[in-house]
């Protein structure tokens, strides 16, 4: 059973600072890995994707690294910004059962 | 604005009572989801849909029931409400599996 771990669980950084929050996974067989974003009291937002062929995406000041080798990721989150305080969720994409496992998320705050 | 409408968005039920979650989505989507997210456990897969006619167990499909009534929408019900079903709940939508996942607001359901 994949098993999807995100380290660690809250961070708090000062405004304008590079950050990485990290992501394991137990099977090294997925199919994609997906960061989201959620957002108190709402629901989950796509940020990134990365096909299993791939090595990292980009997008604005977010990057996202994979190594599945390791069954790690990253997501750096550069020049953060107090409205990037939300909950990360990391989500491995299942080879079978067309299924995302989801971390339990590192919550970010940024001050200003 | 287009994207995953879930009613209601509040809930407490007594134990014993049952009740269904609506789930309505106008992206043409395939596929469409339940999850159910709780503190220290990340979000856990219910039911879903693959396409419109077919449904499959998730993670923890115990004490759930769900219908695909159209492409559109996709209700989970629960029959028989148990005070380990306090949770928030969340419905997706993606145009195919693992791809593209759009997260309605959730609902907040506590039973007594």
């Amino acid at each position: 059973k994949q098993e999807v771990t995100q380290i660690p669980a809250a961070l708090s950084v000062p405004e304008g600072e590079n950050l990485v929050l990290n992501c394991s996974f137990t099977d090294s067989a997925i199919y994609n890995l997906q960061w989201f974003r959620q957002d108190p009291g709402k629901g989950l937002t796509s940020l990134l994707l990365i096909q299993s062929s791939q090595r990292e995406q980009t997008s604005g000041r977010l990057n996202a690294s994979l190594d599945k080798s390791s069954g790690r990721s990253t997501l750096y989150i550069a020049a953060s910004q107090p409205g990037d305080s939300a909950t990360y969720l990391c989500a491995v994409g299942e080879t079978s059962g067309s299924r995302l496992t989801f971390g339990e998320g590192t919550q970010l705050t940024v001050n200003p | 604005n287009a994207g995953v409408t879930q009613t209601p968005k509040f809930q407490v039920l007594k134990t014993g009572q049952s009740m269904t979650l609506q789930c309505a989505q106008d992206m043409n989507h395939n596929s469409m989801y339940w999850y159910r997210q709780d503190p220290g456990m990340g979000l856990r897969l219910i039911y879903y849909s693959a396409s419109e006619g077919t449904t499959d167990k998730g993670e923890v499909p115990n004490g759930y029931n769900v219908s695909r009534l159209n492409k559109r929408e996709f209700s989970l019900r629960l029959e028989s409400a148990a005070p380990s079903q306090t949770s928030v709940y969340f419905c997706a939508s993606s145009p195919q599996a693992l791809y593209g996942y759009t997260f309605g607001s959730g609902t907040r359901l506590t039973v007594v």
